[in-house]
């Protein structure tokens, strides 16, 4: 069994179109979050959820929104899709936010924008 | 911002050799933790340090918290093929929301 697992593994898009990735996490966890990774493997958090609540949210373009319809579920839609979104995007979760270096990392979709 | 830098960016070594790689803040991090990333995989966590000082040590690997707080060490002994990936170092940015910071990651190369 797949403890955080993301949909899709690849996504191929065109500029302009609006696309989501889905996030699953089996582990009975409070706190969900998402990572992107660019071309240069920087890792940077972008948004955290904790029981559906929003708790980070970076400096990230108001065309990403985070939608966590439940505690083991969140959910990254982004809008108008630019080239410049192209990168990894990773789904975390943990038992709760003070407990993150029990954080478990899903495999990631790799998103291509053209 | 905060910003953890890593280095070597990139080793290639034969196997059986030992490394060492560390990771260098210009802020003080009350926890380091070590990752280490497939290629086509999520970071997986290999050590979490909470004291300055602290030296632990995980198989092969052993990593140390800097005593000034604003650096970690890795190092891997006698290194194997699967050793190969990208290691991470992170500090955490305390309180509420216990956010992770990610260093600019070490390509391990390890040629059997």
């Amino acid at each position: 069994d797949t403890a955080v697992s993301q949909t899709p593994k690849y996504l191929v898009t065109q500029m302009g179109n609006d696309k989501s990735i889905k996030c699953e996490q089996n582990l009975g966890h409070d706190t969900m979050y998402w990572y992107k990774q660019d071309s240069k493997k920087f890792l940077k958090i972008m948004f955290s959820y904790n029981n559906k609540e929003l708790i980070i949210n970076e400096t990230v373009p108001n065309r990403f929104s985070p939608k966590s319809p439940d505690k083991a579920h969140l959910n990254l839609h982004i809008n108008s899709l630019e080239l410049g979104d192209s990168a990894v995007y990773f789904c975390a979760s943990s038992h709760n936010p003070r407990r993150y270096t029990e954080a478990f990392f899903g495999q990631g979709t790799r998103l291509t924008v053209v | 911002g905060q910003q953890l830098n890593q280095s070597p960016q990139s080793m290639f070594i034969q196997e059986g050799e030992d490394v060492s790689m560390n990771c260098t803040s210009s802020s003080i991090f009350n926890t380091w933790l070590w990752y280490k990333q497939d290629p086509g995989e999520g970071p997986v966590l290999l050590i979490a340090l909470y004291k300055a000082g602290e030296l632990t040590s995980n198989g092969r690997l052993t990593a140390q918290f800097g005593i000034t707080r604003k650096d970690s060490f890795l190092n891997i002994s006698a290194s194997i093929p699967s050793d190969v990936g990208i290691y991470f170092c992170a500090g955490l940015v305390g309180g509420a929301t216990n956010k992770l910071i990610f260093g600019t990651g070490t390509l391990l190369a390890v040629q059997p």
